[in-house]
């Protein structure tokens, strides 16, 4: 399985933008890079997944370099709410999600 | 609300017992995944099932074992258990087995080994 490489913990004030780095240079040209996140005693919840473009939706941001080594999950505008461990995840079609340790992301306020 | 449904919440036993989780998915996904996560590991994924299937597996003790059922609710089977297996089960679903959308997970089983 494809792995990637999280810092394990970031820190952001409230309502500054966050980027969440993510390294995966053994990446294929069919895996799909998801980002979930998990918020304190739930469990894990989908936030943006892409393949090659970026992405856009109500929640983040999916910046991916253009050789699809890394990619950056972009939070526009922290809020206490985002506090989460947030998991970057290669995945190929019909492979299983494999999550890593992610990286804690500390709001304050 | 992700839409699946996990029972117990929580759950206490001894060393040596055997437990059963229940997952129902969301309405329509034929694919439901356990994951297991501890306290000392991320989320280990366990064994995956598609349509009564069994699809994949992870890191699933042979103490353990899973299915799937006609009404596609799934069960996780935990025997023989060891104070290690103290954590949080997750269920998830989605739509089929090759999707490269979404998993929704369910909220989890605390299972707690004295």
């Amino acid at each position: 399985d494809a792995k990637t490489t999280q810092p394990n913990s970031m820190e952001s004030n409230e309502e500054e933008p966050v980027h969440l780095p993510c390294n995966h240079s053994t990446i294929s040209g069919t895996d799909y890079i998801h980002w979930y996140r998990q918020l304190p005693s739930q469990g894990p919840e989908y936030v943006i997944h892409g393949l090659t473009s970026n992405v856009n939706n109500r929640m983040a941001s999916l910046a991916i370099a253009e050789d699809r080594k890394s990619s950056t999950l972009i939070l526009h505008r922290a809020t206490l709410r985002d506090a989460a461990v947030y998991y970057c995840i290669l995945r190929h079609t019909g492979n299983q999600f494999y999550f890593g340790t992610g990286t804690s992301l500390t709001v304050i306020p | 609300d992700s839409g699946v449904t996990q029972t117990p919440k929580h759950l206490i036993t001894a060393t040596g017992q055997r437990v059963t989780l229940r997952c129902s998915p969301r309405s329509g996904d034929l694919s439901v995944y356990w994951y297991q996560q501890s306290l000392d590991q991320g989320l280990q994924f366990l064994i995956q099932y598609y349509n009564g299937e069994e699809r994949a597996k992870g890191n699933i003790l042979e103490r353990f074992s899973a299915q799937q059922f006609p009404d596609l609710h799934s069960e996780l089977n935990l025997s023989s258990l060891e104070l290690g297996d103290s954590a949080l089960y997750f269920c998830a679903s989605s739509e089929s087995s090759g999707y490269t959308g979404e998993l929704f997970f369910g909220e989890g089983s605390r299972l707690t080994v004295l």
